[in-house]
C-alpha cells in the first residue's frame, strides 16, 4: 500500500519561503496515471488545493497561489517537494501531501504537517 | 472555481439512525466522457481525509456498504444508512472536473 510522508520545518518566519517534501513508499512516484499533489488546510477550516506536479515534470498551481508556489520531483528518491514563498501568517495550515489518480481522485494522503508561520 | 456548497453544517444522530448530506455544485459535473466527477471523503479527528466514494456513487476499496452515494449534474447526496461510532468527523465532497479541484465547506457527524 501506498504511504506518504511530509517532512519540513514548523516554524517558518514572515517573509521566508515555507519548504516541504513527502516521501512516497511502498509504490514509485514515476508510476503513469498518478499526480502528486499539495493541499493544504487553514486551522478548523476546510481544504484548499495547491497544486500538483507529474514524474516528467509538468505542473499544475492554483491560480490563487501560483506566484509563489514552485512544486519539484526527484524521481530517485521518491520525493516530491513544495516551495511557498513570501509567506504570511494566512499561510499557517496544515499541508498535506497526496496521490491523484488520473488527476481526478485523491486516493491515498500522508498524515499532514502543521506549518505556522510567525516570528 | 466550481463552488461546492454542503448542508448541513453539522449533524448530531443516535447511532444505529440513518444520516444525509447534500451536496450542490456551481455548475454541472458531468464530464464529457460520460464521467461524473464527485467526491466525498471522511476527515476523522486528528486524521487526514480518507476517500469514500468516488464518481458518485462507487465505493473506495474498504468502504463500509453502509455508506452510499447518489446524484447527477449539480446536485449529489451522501447517506449512511446505520451510523456507527466509528463514522465521526467532517464529511467533505470535492470536484475535479475543472482546474482546480474544489471541496465543500464540510458537515460535521457526530453522535448523539
Amino acid at each position: 500500500q501506498v504511504q506518504l510522508q511530509e517532512s519540513g520545518p514548523g516554524l517558518v518566519k514572515p517573509s521566508q519561503t515555507l519548504s516541504l517534501t513527502c516521501t512516497v513508499s511502498g509504490g514509485s512516484i514515476s508510476s503513469g496515471g498518478y499526480y502528486w499533489s499539495w493541499i493544504r488546510q487553514h486551522p478548523g477550516k476546510g481544504l484548499e488545493w495547491i497544486g500538483y506536479i507529474y514524474y516528467s515534470g509538468s505542473t499544475y498551481y492554483n491560480p490563487s497561489l501560483k506566484s509563489r508556489v514552485t512544486i519539484s520531483v526527484d524521481t530517485s528518491k521518491n520525493q516530491f517537494s513544495l516551495k511557498l514563498s513570501s509567506v504570511t501568517a494566512a499561510d499557517t495550515a496544515v499541508y498535506y501531501c497526496a496521490r491523484v489518480l488520473r488527476l481526478r481522485q485523491i486516493d491515498y494522503w500522508g498524515q499532514g504537517t502543521l506549518v505556522t508561520v510567525s516570528s | 472555481d466550481i463552488v461546492m456548497t454542503q448542508t448541513p453544517l453539522s449533524l448530531s444522530v443516535t447511532p444505529g439512525q440513518p444520516a444525509s448530506i447534500s451536496c450542490k455544485s456551481s455548475q454541472s459535473l458531468l464530464h464529457s466522457d460520460g464521467k461524473t466527477y464527485l467526491y466525498w471523503y471522511l476527515q476523522k479527528p486528528g486524521q487526514p481525509p480518507q476517500l469514500l466514494i468516488y464518481e458518485v456513487s462507487n465505493r473506495f476499496s474498504g468502504v463500509p456498504d453502509r455508506f452510499s452515494g447518489s446524484g447527477s449534474g449539480t446536485d449529489f447526496t451522501l447517506k449512511i444508512s446505520r451510523v456507527e461510532a466509528e463514522d465521526v468527523g467532517v464529511y467533505y465532497c470535492m470536484q475535479s472536473i475543472q482546474l482546480p479541484p474544489t471541496f465543500g465547506g464540510g458537515t460535521k457527524v457526530e453522535i448523539k
